[in-house]
């Protein structure tokens, strides 16, 4: 089967770096996505990655590791407003569709 | 540019109804998914079209249907609803194969007593 693993919760004080980990077990990987969602809101996309290392984007960066079938958002000089859930999901070889993992509720403390 | 329209926003239904939701994907976009998410859960993939077929399909039973029309809008058909078809339903689009960033329409949340 198909399995995604995040930690449930995370908790961090806003300035500081919070870095999200994702492990993922699929018949076949083609890349891993990164969405976040606000309360009531819409999934929004964040950053994928498709080969191992490092994407950044502002003050979000995402690394994927091919071999160790893991991956990791890290959200830096945190804000109140990235107080949500995030969500890592695994597109797989020869399928359209997304799987996501059960997602990361962040909570960012004044 | 607008984004990923869905319609409507709330619906509560009865067990044994049926029901039909809409979406209109974002600007330039011909592939549309449909998600349920359940509370605290993550999107659940119920399937995607694209060129007005349904190209994949998720671990979801007959009684999820759906349709694409030449405009690139989609509908989604629930039959024979149970209690445990309450969530919110996503709708997402992208462009072709570009699956791994999709952009998610605001869902309509059906609750069925």
């Amino acid at each position: 089967g198909q399995s995604l693993e995040q930690p449930s919760e995370v908790t961090a004080v806003e300035g500081a770096i919070v870095q999200i980990n994702c492990t993922y077990q699929t018949s076949g990987f083609y890349g891993l996505s990164w969405y976040q969602q606000h309360d009531g809101g819409a999934p929004t996309f964040l950053s994928y990655n498709a080969l191992d290392g490092l994407e950044e984007t502002g003050r979000f960066s995402s690394f994927l590791s091919r071999s160790d079938s893991y991956g990791y958002l890290l959200l830096q000089e945190l804000q109140m407003k990235d107080s949500a859930s995030y969500f890592c999901a695994v597109r797989m070889d020869s399928s359209y569709k997304l799987i996501f993992g059960s997602g990361t509720r962040l909570l960012v403390r004044p | 540019d607008a984004g990923v329209t869905q319609s409507p926003t709330h619906l509560i239904k009865t067990r044994g109804q049926q029901v039909t939701l809409r979406c209109s994907p974002k600007s330039g976009h011909d592939t549309v998914s449909w998600y349920q998410q359940a509370l605290g859960q993550g999107p659940q993939f119920i399937f995607q079209y694209y060129e007005e077929e349904e190209r994949q399909r998720g671990n979801f039973p007959d009684r999820f249907s759906g349709h694409q029309f030449p405009n690139y809008s989609s509908e989604l058909n629930v039959n024979a609803l149970l209690l445990g078809d309450s969530a919110l339903y996503l709708c997402a689009s992208c462009i072709r194969d570009n699956s791994y960033e999709q952009y998610f329409g605001p869902g309509t949340r059906l609750t069925v007593t």
